[in-house]
């Protein structure tokens, strides 16, 4: 396994359009994050899931924001009608954690950057 | 709530210089403390950690001490390479959450 895997690398959309990212966690990791990372700052969390159930959302995924890991491997970010302030690069990570509570390395992707015209 | 604050860049050095990259972070319990790395082109990887006060993370001639009397958790490298140029970031997280991070230091190395 080569690492956390993110497709497509780069996405340009007009501004209204839906888009969707996939992520491919490293295969025995059953933690997946999203973050945001925009110019000039840090990743800032999006959601995190456990196997297939999504256990945390930050205030940033707004209800055009949605994200899915239906077998507890990949995972997909759905953005509808999409922003201009939606452009950004879009993170993957996964941890394997035993426990809700163990405190493991993230490994992150090579993130997928959109760009909403 | 949580956060980390990291010293603004760029910082621009010579080869062989010493750097320091100061982090200071607010915390409600006891978090790990991490550096990340983003070379150009790349995606973020693990720097070094530590886990509990007074723990000293340290990889790749970088090293930072985990303070819990100042909240702090700076990056030091005793000489620095072309190859260290990158955007660092300094990152905490409590047990059972997220990675919090700071906004990211830019390191140009020249030689």
């Amino acid at each position: 396994d080569t690492g956390v895997s993110q497709d497509p690398r780069h996405k340009i959309t007009k501004r209204g359009q839906n888009v969707t990212f996939r992520c491919d966690p490293i295969s025995e990791h059953n933690r997946l994050y999203w973050y945001r990372q925009t110019l000039g700052q840090g990743p800032e969390f999006l959601t995190y899931f456990q196997n297939e159930a999504q256990l945390e959302k930050s205030r940033l995924l707004s209800d055009r924001f949605s994200a899915e890991r239906p077998k507890g491997s990949f995972s997909t970010l759905e953005i509808q009608r999409t922003e201009q302030g939606d452009s950004a690069m879009y993170l993957c990570a996964s941890s394997l954690g035993s426990t809700p509570l163990a405190n493991t390395e993230a490994f992150f992707g090579q993130g997928t950057r959109l760009t909403v015209v | 709530g949580n956060s980390v604050t990291q010293m603004e860049g760029p910082v621009t050095l010579s080869e062989e210089a010493f750097l320091t990259i100061n982090c200071t972070y607010t915390a409600t319990g006891y978090p790990s403390l991490f550096w990340y790395v983003q070379y150009p082109g790349e995606g973020l990887q693990l720097l070094l950690k530590a886990t509990k006060a007074d723990d000293k993370g340290s990889n790749k001639g970088f090293e930072a001490t985990y303070r819990k009397e100042t909240t702090s958790f700076h990056l030091e490298k005793g000489s620095v390479q072309v190859s260290d140029s990158a955007v660092y970031f300094c990152a905490l997280r409590e047990a059972g959450t997220a990675l919090i991070f700071g906004k990211g230091t830019t390191l140009s190395v020249s030689s």
